[in-house]
């Protein structure tokens, strides 16, 4: 069975920094992209960032561009995103998904999600 | 950009009723490119439709997804209690930005 259980969530004041971690067990981690889609309270979705299965290619999302950055570490089937500089804006439970295609080309969609991580950025 | 623009935003319905969601994008989505998703309060979202029209792995039949071009549907034939949520449609057949629609909450009336 796919897995996938972020942590990391926490209420950080606005120009601090947090990091989001998603552990995935269930399938060969190594042989997937992965995407962060976050959620803004009441809101739809909004796609974040994603990264490849080797980590050679990463993309983001113009709204956290520079600010967050996406790793992964496939010895420990997890998933990353530290997120920098962060604004109120940036509130929202973060979910990792497994991704399939290529969100560098637009043509990505995503099987399988977490239930998210809370995160919120307030003074 | 293609915007996707989900109608109803609000559908209310009945146990056994069918319903019908529509997604219709401000552009042509290539290849039937356009996926849907289920979203149930403090849950993970659930990918029950890919490529327009194909079901996801244990999705039930009573789901099922149509369309091309501009317009897409899904329809739900029966509704059973665990239906009732909010529904996303999502397109990958152009280039990023990636984007979903705003979601059709889907309530028991």
């Amino acid at each position: 069975e796919v897995q996938l259980l972020e942590s990391g969530g926490a209420l950080v004041q606005p120009g601090g920094s947090l990091r989001l971690s998603c552990a995935a067990s269930g399938f060969v981690f190594s042989d997937y992209a992965m995407s962060w889609v976050r959620q803004a309270p009441g809101k739809g979705l909004e796609w974040v960032s994603a990264i490849n299965s080797d980590s050679t290619s990463t993309f983001y999302a113009d709204s956290v561009k520079g600010r967050f950055t996406i790793s992964r570490d496939n010895s420990k089937t997890t998933v990353y995103l530290q997120m920098n500089s962060l604004r109120v804006e940036d509130t929202a439970v973060y979910h990792c998904a497994r991704q399939l295609g290529y969100c560098s080309t637009g043509s990505c969609y995503f099987d399988f999600w977490g239930q998210g991580a809370l995160v919120t950025v307030s003074s | 950009e293609i915007v996707l623009t989900q109608s109803p935003g609000t559908l209310s319905l009945s146990p056994g009723e069918g319903a019908t969601l529509s997604c219709r994008a401000s552009q042509s989505v290539s290849s039937s490119s356009l996926a849907w998703y289920q979203q149930k309060p403090g849950q993970a979202p659930r990918l029950l439709i890919y490529g327009a029209s194909r079901r996801a792995t244990g999705i039930p039949d009573r789901f099922s997804g149509s369309g091309s071009g501009t317009d897409f549907t899904l329809t739900i034939g029966r509704l059973e209690p665990e239906d009732f949520a909010v529904y996303y449609c999502q397109q990958y057949g152009s280039s990023p930005p990636i984007n979903f629609g705003q979601g059709t909450r889907l309530e028991i009336k």
